[in-house]
């Protein structure tokens, strides 16, 4: 089993839809969970950061993570065509080793005007 | 404030040649990572250093040298190039000082590397 198992999409939604992005893993050490926005030919952006289980929010934008479930998901309110691109997750045991980060391979998203 | 500057942006090889793909930040950063991104592969990191004059192996590292002689820059050399090392190529970069948001790194735009 990957340690990161992330659904690739492509999803496609009409503008204003609530859009749900998910991820699950398996090692259970993971505390540390991100979010990171890639646009076509760009480079990934980060977009949510939290530590361990809960919800934050920002904005339009919220992420949530279950350890007991080890599920994480990302939350688009009132999508706009600006949301369009490939969503990440990421997740790292502990705070400081960046290279124990492990990315999802990602979900391309659509949202149609 | 320019982050992280990749040069270059694409670049064509045949196989058996040598390149060098340049990372600079001006975050005055302590790590950099290089990190490939493949179709159904996701990101997968290479090399990384937590220093200047330090560099250790990542996920993928065979037939990848690095160099971090200065500690704004960090260099992914390509010795004998093949296809399978046909990709995208992410420098990142990150601030070790900080607590929150440890593990936020700050990534370039992207070298788009073809072996034929």
């Amino acid at each position: 089993q990957k340690e990161v198992e992330q659904d690739p999409g492509p999803l496609s939604v009409p503008e204003g839809a609530i859009v749900s992005l998910n991820c699950t893993y398996s090692n259970s050490a993971f505390q540390y969970f991100m979010w990171y926005r890639q646009y076509s030919r760009k480079g990934p952006e980060l977009l949510m950061y939290t530590y361990s289980s809960g919800n934050k929010e920002d904005g339009r934008f919220t992420a949530q993570v279950d350890k007991s479930s080890k599920y994480i998901s990302l939350f688009i309110r009132d999508s706009q065509p600006s949301d369009s691109a490939t969503y990440l997750c990421a997740m790292s045991p502990s705070q400081g080793g960046s290279e124990k980060l492990v990315f999802g391979k990602g979900t391309k998203l659509t949202v149609n005007p | 404030n320019a982050g992280v500057t990749q040069t270059p942006k694409f670049r064509v090889l045949k196989t058996g040649q040598s390149m060098t793909l340049l990372c600079a930040q001006d975050m005055n950063h302590e790590y950099m990572y290089w990190y490939r991104q493949d179709p159904g592969m996701g990101l997968r990191l290479i090399h990384y250093s937590v220093g200047e004059g330090t560099t250790a192996k990542g996920e993928v590292p065979d037939g990848y040298n690095v160099s971090r002689l200065k500690k704004q820059n960090f260099l992914l050399g390509l010795e004998s190039a093949a296809p399978s090392q046909t990709s995208v190529y992410f420098c990142a970069s990150k601030d070790g000082g900080t607590v929150v948001g440890a593990n936020v790194l700050t990534f370039g735009a992207g070298s788009r590397l073809t072996v034929l």
